[in-house]
């Protein structure tokens, strides 16, 4: 079975353009998470969406909007791109059947902002 | 909110046994999961702890403290491959229907050498 699919892997913008990136959780997965993480720290949360609506945000910026479609794969856009934003940013999906579900995370995109 | 510590860097010989520290100050608490991360991948789900005691799978076990706020991973039988970052995180209390939050401590990198 596929995993979580991210696209794309590698990523280099300008300060102050803007980036899409994409998710396709596991099949039969409802709930897709976003979560950013910076070199030598732990993954911290962005977004969560269930059903396609949004379940929770972390403390981002507005600049930072995320969406789920029918087919519950998943967009994270950020406008107004900064240094800072560099990162790797991680998808995840979750069954949620239960409450040791745990999240199934993506290879991430590795996006640099210069 | 929450806050999770880990100690950044150990070092350990292949073929002993490393027992990885997390301690953790949150508002609200639905269980505790230990993720493997090697370096330039995504996280790997390891164990999920939510009752106090000991949770053994294979190699690896992982043990629960909720009133001391504490967890620990436990590496046995060492091996090279086991060299990566391995990640305490904390799930939010229920906070509405399908909402799914992990708050990540920053990984403490193990090193196996021989």
């Amino acid at each position: 079975d596929a995993g979580v699919t991210q696209s794309p892997t590698h990523l280099i913008k300008t300060r102050g353009q803007h980036v899409t990136l994409r998710c396709s959780p596991i099949s039969g997965h409802k709930s897709v998470s976003w979560y950013q993480q910076v070199l030598g720290q732990g993954p911290q949360f962005i977004f969560q969406y269930y059903e396609k609506e949004e379940r929770g945000r972390g403390n981002f910026p507005d600049r930072f909007s995320a969406r789920q479609f029918p087919n519950y794969s998943s967009e994270l856009n950020v406008n107004a791109l900064l240094l800072g934003d560099s990162a790797l940013y991680l998808c995840a999906s979750s069954t949620l059947d239960r409450v040791n579900s745990p999240l199934h995370f993506g290879n991430g995109t590795r996006l640099t902002v210069t | 909110g929450q806050n999770i510590d880990q100690p950044t860097e150990m070092t350990a010989t292949e073929g002993a046994i490393v027992q990885i520290n997390c301690t953790y100050q949150t508002s609200g608490f639905n269980g505790l999961f230990w993720y493997q991360q090697h370096a330039g991948e995504a996280p790997t789900f390891l164990s999920y702890n939510v009752l106090d005691g000991l949770e053994e799978k294979g190699r690896f076990s992982s043990f629960l403290s909720r009133s001391k706020g504490y967890s620990y991973l436990l590496l046995k039988e060492l091996q090279m491959k086991d060299s990566a970052s391995y990640l305490c995180a904390v799930r939010d209390a229920y906070s509405g229907a399908g909402s799914y939050q992990l708050t990540f401590g920053k990984g403490t990198k193990l090193s196996v050498i021989p």
